[in-house]
């Protein structure tokens, strides 16, 4: 069964550090990974989503990295601000069918302080 | 476009009663899914459909039923509440199983 950890539980950052969130799983064969960000009391929003065959997806300040045989991949966040407050979930196929039923982490709750 | 959208946002229920969540996608998206989400458990997936008039169980789908008559709604069915399942529940849409996924608001649900 696939499992999926995340490393640290939480983490609190002064505003303008940079954030290195992981994320770990066992079964190496996935097609894709994707990483979500929760806000309090909301649903999940969808930052990227990696590809098997890539090793690493950019959008503005966030990039993922993934790295299969190893079982790993990391989120970097440059230059954080206060808005980037929020929990940070991965998420991977459970099974190698295409039905795109994802295995969560149990995510990272992140804090900025101004 | 709204997206997917829950409804009722928030719910209490006693045990041994029963309802029924609605899900609703303006996406034209084939599959749907229903999560639960429990603190320091992450979230975890009840039933999911990949087309109109399918579903499949998921991780955890014991004390839940399913349907999808229409393509763009998912309903999710208690027929008797349990303490146990208290918890926020999402639904969450896609076009296709590689790709993103689009997850509604969540309706947090307390059975007392």
């Amino acid at each position: 069964k696939q499992e999926v950890t995340q490393i640290p539980a939480a983490l609190s950052v002064p505003e303008g550090e940079n954030l290195v969130l992981n994320c770990s799983f066992t079964d190496s064969a996935i097609y894709n990974l994707q990483w979500f960000r929760q806000d309090p009391g909301k649903g999940l929003t969808s930052l990227l989503l990696i590809q098997s065959s890539q090793r690493e997806q950019t959008s503005g300040r966030l990039n993922a990295s993934l790295d299969k045989s190893s079982g790993r991949s990391t989120l970097y966040i440059a230059a954080s601000q206060p808005g980037d407050s929020a929990t940070y979930l991965c998420a991977v196929p459970m099974t190698t069918d295409s039905w795109g039923k994802l295995q969560f982490g149990a995510g990272t709750q992140v804090v900025v302080t101004p | 476009n709204a997206g997917v959208t829950q409804t009722p946002k928030f719910r209490v229920l006693k045990t041994g009663q029963s309802m029924t969540l609605l899900c609703a996608q303006d996406m034209n998206h084939e599959y749907m899914y229903w999560y639960r989400q429990d603190p320091g458990m992450g979230l975890r997936l009840i039933h999911y459909s990949v087309g109109e008039g399918t579903t499949a169980k998921g991780e955890v789908p014991d004390g839940y039923n399913v349907s999808r008559l229409k393509k763009q709604n998912f309903l999710l069915g208690l027929e008797s509440a349990a303490p146990s399942q208290t918890s926020v529940y999402f639904c969450a849409s896609t076009s296709g199983g590689w790709d993103t996924q689009y997850f509604g608001p969540g309706t947090r649900l307390t059975v007392l």
